[in-house]
């Protein structure tokens, strides 16, 4: 099955810095790939679809300029949590679709954990 | 608007008894749903969705349109089975429910 990556696996930072997550799509290329953010015995909330040359679309509420994502290549997305604060402490998932457009079946990466400090 | 609901949170059952989870959506078109698990210090995993009506580890799940329900049901639980599943419906992105935590007691 296809195989997604993200790194690094734990992130510890001071409050007000920018952290930055990869996620990688190893053995296929992603067109489309989505960004989740878990709190603790929560469900995963959707976060933005990043897709390949164009820019993310982001859910209602979720920041743009806060959480900047970028996928610049057909294996890459980025997700930057800029200017951090204890709050945006969470568990950050991405998927990728071997599809553009309806999703299909999704592969998860293992997850990010952020703690700032 | 899109939403799942998976009412339990914690389903306790005994091993080779059997098991449903429960999971209602709400959509006003035509859905896709899926259930996806995720085992101990594992990643989430596609476990089945409605379109390839399969079992998988012996697990089924039905789509009843009429009562907006996708119950995944399995008929004698293995402890293997204990994990946290999400059922998940699908227009054009995945929206999941809360999911619910299985524990397979021996």
């Amino acid at each position: 099955g296809a195989v997604v990556s993200q790194h690094p696996s734990r992130v510890i930072c001071k409050s007000g810095t920018s952290v930055k997550i990869e996620c990688r799509s190893l053995d296929f290329q992603a067109t489309t790939m989505f960004w989740y953010r878990q709190f603790p015995k929560q469900s995963l909330m959707l976060m933005a679809t990043s897709n390949e040359g164009s820019k993310a679309t982001y859910e209602q509420g979720v920041e743009k300029d806060k959480f900047l994502i970028n996928h610049a290549s057909l294996t890459l997305s980025t997700l930057t949590v800029t200017s951090a604060h204890p709050e945006d402490s969470s568990f950050y998932i991405c998927s990728a679709s071997l599809q553009r457009g309806n999703t299909g079946e999704l592969f998860f990466g293992e997850g990010s954990r952020l703690t700032v400090l | 608007a899109q939403r799942v609901t998976q009412p339990e949170k914690l389903l306790s059952v005994f091993k080779g008894a059997p098991v449903e989870l429960k999971c209602n959506y709400s959509y006003s078109g035509s859905p896709e749903l899926f259930w996806y698990v995720q085992y101990s210090r594992q990643r989430l995993q596609l476990l089945l969705r409605h379109i390839s009506r399969e079992s998988i580890k012996g697990f089924t799940a039905d789509l009843n349109k009429g009562e907006t329900s996708f119950h995944l049901k399995k008929p004698f639980a293995q402890e293997e089975d204990s994990a946290m599943y999400y059922c998940a419906l699908e227009p054009q992105k995945l929206v999941f429910g809360q999911g619910t935590r299985l524990t397979i007691n021996p």
